[in-house]
């Protein structure tokens, strides 16, 4: 049973739009969670992350909100730049216990030009 | 500051045999944690080590072991590879003081034939 799930596999975008990528998690203990982007044939890369006691945080051009009622947190790109083409994973952890990332099977965003 | 390098990068190995897979942590990071991403699915947890110890496990059976050393590099290794161990092996260092985003590597692609 998948804890964190990203339900869009893919997501494509003009260049200067905005981007929304959107996560949704089950276990109501996980109280951080983080993005990461992923190159082909590199590893993932942190982005942002937020504390379950905030709703917002945001880094330039990116903004992770989450609601915990609805247990769904989105990433925010704006404005989308052609770099910023990549598999997005959404990661959550309960820091109480061992403090594992629990991952999404990722969105591949392509912003076209 | 050194990033999380993993060797190697590439690695062909027959069903049956034994493989280790090795990890530099970032520095400043005591606790490293390995991660499987088979092709199309997120990094799922394998196991972390802190201080040189098992400091938690996910859903993978015995054949799949580790080692942390003192300078915080560590060893993953998996006897018996099954063709279901192809995969990218990601490592990622963090600390233990309160939650820190994980810093990964590039991953070890282990192809099993």
């Amino acid at each position: 049973d998948q804890q964190v799930k990203q339900n869009s596999p893919s997501l494509s975008v003009q260049e200067g739009r905005i981007s929304i990528l959107n996560c949704d998690y089950t276990n109501s203990m996980f109280d951080y969670f983080l993005w990461y982007k992923k190159y082909p044939a590199e590893g993932p890369t942190f982005l942002i992350s937020i504390s379950s006691i905030k709703d917002k945080n945001e880094d330039g051009r990116f903004t992770v909100f989450l609601n915990k009622s609805a247990k769904h947190l989105s990433l925010h790109i704006v404005p989308s730049q052609p770099g910023d083409s990549a598999v997005y994973f959404c990661a959550a952890s309960d820091r109480g216990s061992q403090g594992n990332l629990i991952f999404g099977k990722g969105t591949k965003l392509s912003v076209k030009p | 500051e050194t990033g999380v390098t993993q060797s190697p990068t590439h690695l062909i190995k027959t069903r049956g045999q034994q493989v280790t897979l090795r990890c530099s942590s970032q520095s400043g990071h005591n606790t490293v944690s390995w991660y499987q991403q088979a092709l199309g699915q997120g990094p799922q947890f394998i196991f972390q080590y802190y201080r040189e110890e098992e400091n938690g496990r996910g859903n993978f059976p015995p054949r799949f072991s580790g080692l942390q050393f003192p300078n915080y590099s560590s060893e993953l290794n998996v006897n018996a590879l099954e063709l279901d161990d192809s995969a990218l092996y990601l490592c990622a260092s963090s600390t233990r003081t309160g939650f820190t985003e994980a810093f990964f590597g590039q991953g070890t692609r282990l192809t099993v034939v």
